[in-house]
């Protein structure tokens, strides 16, 4: 039973538009998530990151926004680049737990 | 800095071979995890280590062992290969517990079962 769901299997948005990836989590004690971005053939990296303390964080051109009373949360790339290209995963913990994945939106920027 | 490496990266097996996957880091991370990604679902965790000589189960611990003996290695067994277990396996690691970490991910071992 799929915990983190990303309902949009891909996206395709025009260079320096905004870019707006969704995530929707079902375990009310999840606390903690992050976004990991990933390029074909290798493993995913590190994005940005956000505690259910706090409904926005941002860093540089990607903010995350978490609502909680709705258990989502989107991430908004602003400009968005070619080099955004990716498939995008979100992530979501309870304290002291691992981990689970959603199932990544491919997200493709048109120059 | 090589991060964390995968060996192999390609793999095909036949139904009941046997085969072991390598993850090596050069971080000095505690931490180590696997994962297998399937299409249509997200990252599952298979076990993980939280130091050297311990190993825990994750969420999809059936079929598979590991092994910690190094802290910079974390093997993965596969003792009797099925077609389920076709997949691509990744290999992270964090400095210190899971949660306010990084996890760093390796490239990935992509294993068929036929």
């Amino acid at each position: 039973d799929q915990q983190v769901k990303q309902n949009s299997p891909s996206l395709s948005v025009q260079e320096g538009r905004i870019s707006i990836l969704n995530c929707d989590y079902t375990n009310s004690m999840f606390d903690y998530f992050l976004w990991y971005k990933k390029y074909p053939a290798e493993g995913p990296t590190f994005l940005i990151s956000i505690s259910s303390i706090k409904d926005k964080n941002e860093d540089g051109r990607f903010t995350v926004f978490l609502n909680k009373s709705a258990k989502h949360l989107s991430l908004h790339i602003v400009p968005s680049q070619p080099g955004d290209s990716a498939v995008y995963f979100c992530a979501a913990s309870a304290t002291g737990n691992q981990f689970y994945f959603g199932t990544g939106t491919s997200l493709t920027v048109i120059p | 800095n090589a991060g964390v490496t995968q060996t192999p990266k390609f793999r095909v097996l036949k139904t009941g071979q046997s085969m072991t996957l390598l993850c090596a880091q050069d971080m000095n991370h505690e931490y180590m995890y696997w994962y297998r990604q399937d299409p249509g679902m997200g990252l599952r965790l298979i076990h993980y280590s939280v130091g050297e000589g311990t190993t825990a189960k994750g969420e999809v611990p059936d079929g598979y062992n590991v092994s910690r003996l190094k802290k910079q290695n974390f093997l993965l067994g596969l003792e009797s290969a099925a077609p389920s277990q076709t997949s691509v396996y990744f290999c992270a690691s964090t400095k210190g517990a899971w949660r306010n970490n990084e996890q760093f991910f390796g490239p990935g071992t992509r294993l068929t079962v036929l």
